[in-house]
């Protein structure tokens, strides 16, 4: 089974420039999610989708950051302008259900866009 | 108080000791306990997940739950360099859906 696929790997850009990151989620699963992890930390979410619909944004920073997931399937995580302090990785992951004391809210991270503000 | 707390570390076994790694949630209501491990460079890789008090294992790993005193843990046993890494323990928060809040990590160091 493929895990989940993000792109690009790496990305660095100066300050006030826009970027764009995509995931494409574990076949089959319907929750999807961006976090943010900084350097010697644990990651943050940013947002969550359930399909196409936002579940929860209330820490995506809404003057800079967007996200969308179209079809429900494919994800793109956009900043713009981006900020010094935007310098972190992105991590994408899914699940086949958004919560619940059960194995199938599991979330599955993919490899993660290294982003580098300058 | 944070919501997930864990000692930053580094903690440092020697080869074939016990690890053990702890970590406390603040909110009672939790329901689901996740332990990722975190090598350097690379994102965060599920070994264990947890919903019910007791004991957990599989394999070289058990995770521990005991929810009345809102505390989780990893023990692993025979450690192997192999393990070192970042510990993350994640924590499903009751009604905040899907989202979990991880703590800081605990490094972890197995000495040869």
């Amino acid at each position: 089974e493929a895990g989940v696929a993000q792109s690009p790997r790496y990305k660095i850009i100066e300050k006030r420039q826009s970027v764009a990151f995509w995931c494409n989620p574990i076949s089959g699963h319907a929750t999807l999610y961006w976090y943010q992890q900084i350097l010697g930390q644990g990651p943050k979410l940013l947002i969550q989708f359930q399909n196409n619909g936002v579940v929860d944004d209330s820490q995506l920073p809404k003057d800079r950051f967007s996200a969308e997931r179209l079809k429900g399937v494919d994800s793109t995580l956009k900043i713009q302008p981006a900020k010094l302090e935007d310098s972190a990785v992105y991590l994408c992951a899914s699940s086949l259900v958004a919560s619940g004391a059960t194995s199938y809210n599991e979330q599955f991270f993919g490899p993660g866009t290294r982003l580098t503000v300058l | 108080q944070k919501e997930v707390e864990q000692n930053s570390g580094p903690l440092s076994v020697p080869e074939g000791a016990i690890a053990s790694l702890n970590c406390t949630y603040s909110d009672r209501g939790s329901q689901s306990f996740f332990w990722y491990r975190q090598y350097s460079g690379k994102s965060p890789e599920l070994i264990m997940s947890i919903y019910s008090n007791g004991d957990k294992e599989d394999g070289r790993f058990t995770a521990q739950l005991n929810k009345a005193s809102q505390y989780v843990s990893l023990l692993i046993r025979d450690s192997q360099p192999s393990d070192s890494a970042t510990y993350l323990c994640a924590v499903n928060l009751r009604n905040q859906g899907g989202k979990l809040i991880f703590g800081q990590g605990t490094e972890l160091s197995v000495k040869p």
